[in-house]
C-alpha cells in the first residue's frame, strides 16, 4: 500500500465548478506539499503545510493532522486549471518527500 | 539563473552505456533535489543535497546510480551501466534552503534506454 493515497485518480469538470482534490497517508509527517503538473511536464508547487489551512487565489489547501489527511480546493474552476496535483509528504525532519500518484484533472468550458 | 535548468532535454542511449544529467539550480539555492518519473507513475525521490553537508543519498535505487554537487551550484546525476528500467523523466528541483515551502522544478531530462 503506497503511503500516500491520492483520489479521485482522475476528476472531469465543468468550468466554474468547485473542485476537491484529497490525499491521504498513513505515517506521521512533517510537511505536506500539494504540486501542480501542467500537460507540458513543467512542475509548480502550490503550498506546504504543516497544519491548519492556507490560501493563494482561488486555491485552498487544508490539512487535518489527526485524521492524517489533506484537501486542496479550486473555487470557481478554469480549463487553464487542467492538470496534474500532486500531493506529497515529508517525514521525521527529512528532506526526502514520498509522492501520491497524482490526481488529473480536466475543466471543460 | 532565472529557472532551474537541465540539460541535455531528451536524451536517448544504448543500454550498458552511461549517461550524466546536469542540473543548474537558481543562484542562492542550498538546497537541490534529484526525482525520478517513470512513465504512468509517480514521482520518486532519489537524492538531496543542502550545502556542504552530507548528500541525503537514500533514494537512489542501486550503486549504479550517483550524483554530485559542487558547492552550491551545478549537480549532475550518473547512470552507469543503463538498462532499459532506467527510462523515465529525471527532474531537479531546487530551494532556498531545508524545509523551504516552495521548490522550483527544472523541465526534466527525458532519459530512454534502448
Amino acid at each position: 500500500k503506497n503511503e500516500v493515497e491520492q483520489s479521485p485518480q482522475n476528476l472531469t469538470a465543468q468550468e466554474g465548478e468547485f473542485i476537491t482534490i484529497n490525499c491521504s497517508y498513513s505515517v506521521g509527517i512533517s510537511a505536506l506539499h500539494w504540486l501542480q503538473q501542467h500537460p507540458g511536464g513543467g512542475i509548480v508547487s502550490l503550498f506546504m503545510l504543516s497544519s491548519g489551512k492556507k490560501k493563494h487565489g482561488r486555491l485552498i489547501a487544508t490539512i487535518n493532522i489527526q485524521e492524517k489527511h489533506s484537501s486542496l480546493h479550486i473555487t470557481a474552476s478554469h480549463p487553464r486549471d487542467s492538470a496534474v496535483y500532486i500531493c506529497a509528504v515529508s517525514m521525521g525532519g527529512s528532506e526526502k518527500l514520498v509522492f501520491g500518484k497524482g490526481t488529473k484533472l480536466t475543466v471543460n468550458p | 539563473g532565472a529557472g532551474v535548468s537541465q540539460s541535455p532535454s531528451n536524451k536517448v542511449t544504448e543500454k550498458g552505456k552511461d549517461v550524466e544529467l546536469r542540473c543548474d539550480p537558481i543562484s542562492g539555492h542550498t538546497a537541490l533535489y534529484w526525482y525520478r518519473q517513470r512513465l504512468g507513475q509517480g514521482l520518486e525521490f532519489l537524492i538531496y543535497f543542502q550545502g556542504n553537508s552530507a548528500p541525503d543519498k537514500s533514494g537512489l535505487p542501486s550503486d549504479r546510480f550517483s550524483a554530485e554537487r559542487t558547492g552550491e551550484s551545478v549537480s549532475t546525476l550518473t547512470i552507469q551501466r543503463t538498462q532499459q528500467e532506467d527510462s523515465a523523466v529525471y527532474l531537479c528541483a531546487s530551494s532556498l534552503a531545508r524545509g523551504a515551502e516552495r521548490y522550483t522544478f527544472g523541465s526534466g531530462t527525458r532519459l530512454t534506454v534502448v
